[in-house]
């Protein structure tokens, strides 16, 4: 059960912002909000994750609802290297194990 | 350091063959975890470790079997091969799941037929 939902699928023009949300409404505490993405045949790649506040780095950024429940991957401007699929995994913080939950994830296009 | 390297690419194997899945890190990660992806599918976890000499099942566990003997390698045993285990094969490792910090690193994958 990876217990967050997201779109199947999203189109995005090249050069633009990119918003994938995500919606985790059974979200406890300890939760944080990981996301990765897989390029065409390769393996996942981390991307970034947050518990509450909203969190930036060189390759994103992730917006957190206020109430938790849902949360936004913000690709400030897409481009063609962007195109793969984008995974929303809750994350247990208390875990010893580490073990990730993967969803079927966001396809995004990106078009030229 | 090469990350996490996985061999082979590829392979097709009969049914009721076995085979072993190879996966090795160079980065002293303690944690190390089985994925495999079916076409259009989110990754499922198979087995991980948390370090040498301690494994433990995933969400798909039946079919496969491992070990880890080194901290570096963590290798995936087929032994009579099923066509429902056609599927791309992920390794992947990570430091010490401290939530603020978390992140595990993937291997290129190896994609597996069996018919």
């Amino acid at each position: 059960d990876a217990k967050t939902t997201q779109p199947n699928s999203m189109e995005s023009n090249e050069e633009e912002p990119v918003h994938l949300p995500c919606n985790h409404s059974t979200i406890s505490g300890t939760d944080y909000i990981h996301w990765y993405r897989q390029l065409p045949s390769q393996g996942p790649e981390y991307v970034i994750h947050g518990l509450t506040s909203n969190v930036n780095n060189r390759m994103a950024s992730l917006a957190i609802a206020e109430d938790r429940k849902s949360s936004t991957l913000i690709l400030h401007r897409a481009t063609l290297r962007d195109a793969a699929v984008y995974y929303c995994i809750r994350y247990d913080g208390s875990s010893n194990t580490g073990k990730l939950i993967f969803g079927q994830g966001t396809t995004l296009q990106v078009k030229p | 350091n090469a990350g996490v390297t996985q061999t082979p690419k590829f392979r097709i194997l009969k049914i009721g063959q076995s085979m072993t899945l190879q996966c090795a890190q160079d980065m002293n990660h303690n944690y190390m975890y089985w994925y495999r992806q079916d076409p259009g599918m989110g990754l499922k976890l198979i087995y991980y470790s948390v370090g040498a000499g301690i494994t433990d099942k995933g969400e798909v566990p039946n079919g496969y079997n491992v070990s880890r003997s080194t901290t570096e390698d963590f290798p995936l045993r087929l032994e009579l091969a099923a066509p429902s285990q056609t599927s791309v094969y992920f390794c992947a490792s990570s430091y010490l799941p401290l939530a603020g910090t978390y992140e595990q690193y993937f291997g290129p994958g190896t994609r597996l037929t069996v018919t």
